[in-house]
C-alpha cells in the first residue's frame, strides 16, 4: 500500500530565505507526483506536476525534483516571501488512478 | 467554466440528516474525481467517474454514501444519515482523460460539519 510522508511538518523562516520541502513515498511504481499549495479553508492549487520519466519541473520560483528509485522528491521554493505561507502537499499518483497525499507541510514565511 | 466549481462552499447539518454537494468539472474533462480531508490530514480518496460511471468506488467509508454522475457532466455526493465523523472538506477535481499520467484541478470545496 502506498504511503506518502512529508517533513517537516510545520516550518517557519524569514523572508528571503531559500527553503527545501520533503516528500518520501514507499512504492516506486508511480506515474507522476504532484505538489500542492493549500491556503487555509481554500481548495488546492497544483504547482507542478513531475512525470515519472522526468528528474524535476520548475515554475518561477519553484522547483520540484523526482527520484523515484529511492522514492523521493524535494519541492524547493526559492527567495521565500509571506505570500508563500500556506499548507504544502505532496501526491502520487500508482496504477490505481488515485492521488495518494501526505499529510502536508505547513509553511510559514515571517516578514 | 474556467475551472472545477463546488456547492456549496458551507453546509451545516443536524446529525441523522441527508445532504448533497455538487461538483461541476472543467467542461469537456471526462474524469471527475472525489476526496475527503479532515482536519490536519491530507486528502482521501473516495471515488472516481469515467463518464457516466463509477470506475472505482473503493474509497467510500460505507453505504451511507453514494455519487451519481448521469450525464457525464455535474456530479453529485450523496451522504445519509449524516454522522458527526462525517465532518470534513469534500474536494472535488477533474483531468481530461483520466489517464494515470494526467493532472487533476481541484474546486475550492465543500466544508460540511455535522452537528
Amino acid at each position: 500500500k502506498q504511503e506518502v510522508t512529508q517533513i517537516p511538518a510545520a516550518l517557519s523562516v524569514p523572508e528571503g530565505e531559500n527553503l527545501v520541502l520533503n516528500c518520501s513515498f514507499t512504492d516506486s511504481a508511480i506515474y507522476n507526483l504532484q505538489w500542492f499549495r493549500q491556503d487555509p479553508g481554500k481548495g488546492l492549487t497544483s504547482l507542478l506536476l513531475i512525470q515519472s520519466s522526468q528528474r524535476e519541473q520548475t515554475s518561477g520560483r519553484l522547483n520540484a525534483s523526482l527520484d523515484k528509485s529511492s522514492g523521493r522528491s524535494t519541492l524547493y521554493i526559492a527567495a521565500s516571501q509571506p505570500g508563500d505561507s500556506a499548507t504544502y502537499l505532496c501526491a502520487v499518483i500508482g496504477a490505481t488512478n488515485k492521488l495518494i497525499f501526505g499529510t502536508g507541510t505547513l509553511l510559514a514565511v515571517q516578514p | 467554466g474556467a475551472g472545477v466549481s463546488q456547492t456549496p462552499s458551507n453546509k451545516v447539518t443536524e446529525k441523522g440528516k441527508y445532504v448533497e454537494l455538487r461538483c461541476d468539472p472543467i467542461s469537456g474533462h471526462t474524469a471527475l474525481y472525489w476526496y475527503r480531508q479532515s482536519l490536519g490530514q491530507g486528502p482521501e480518496f473516495l471515488i472516481y467517474f469515467q463518464g457516466t460511471g463509477a470506475a472505482d468506488d473503493s474509497g467510500l467509508p460505507n453505504d451511507r454514501f453514494f455519487a451519481v454522475r448521469p450525464e457525464g457532466s455535474v456530479s453529485t455526493l450523496k451522504i445519509q444519515r449524516t454522522e458527526r465523523g462525517d465532518s470534513a472538506v469534500y474536494l472535488c477535481a477533474s483531468s481530461s482523460n483520466g489517464g494515470m499520467r494526467d493532472e487533476q484541478f481541484f474546486g475550492p470545496g465543500t466544508r460540511l460539519t455535522v452537528l
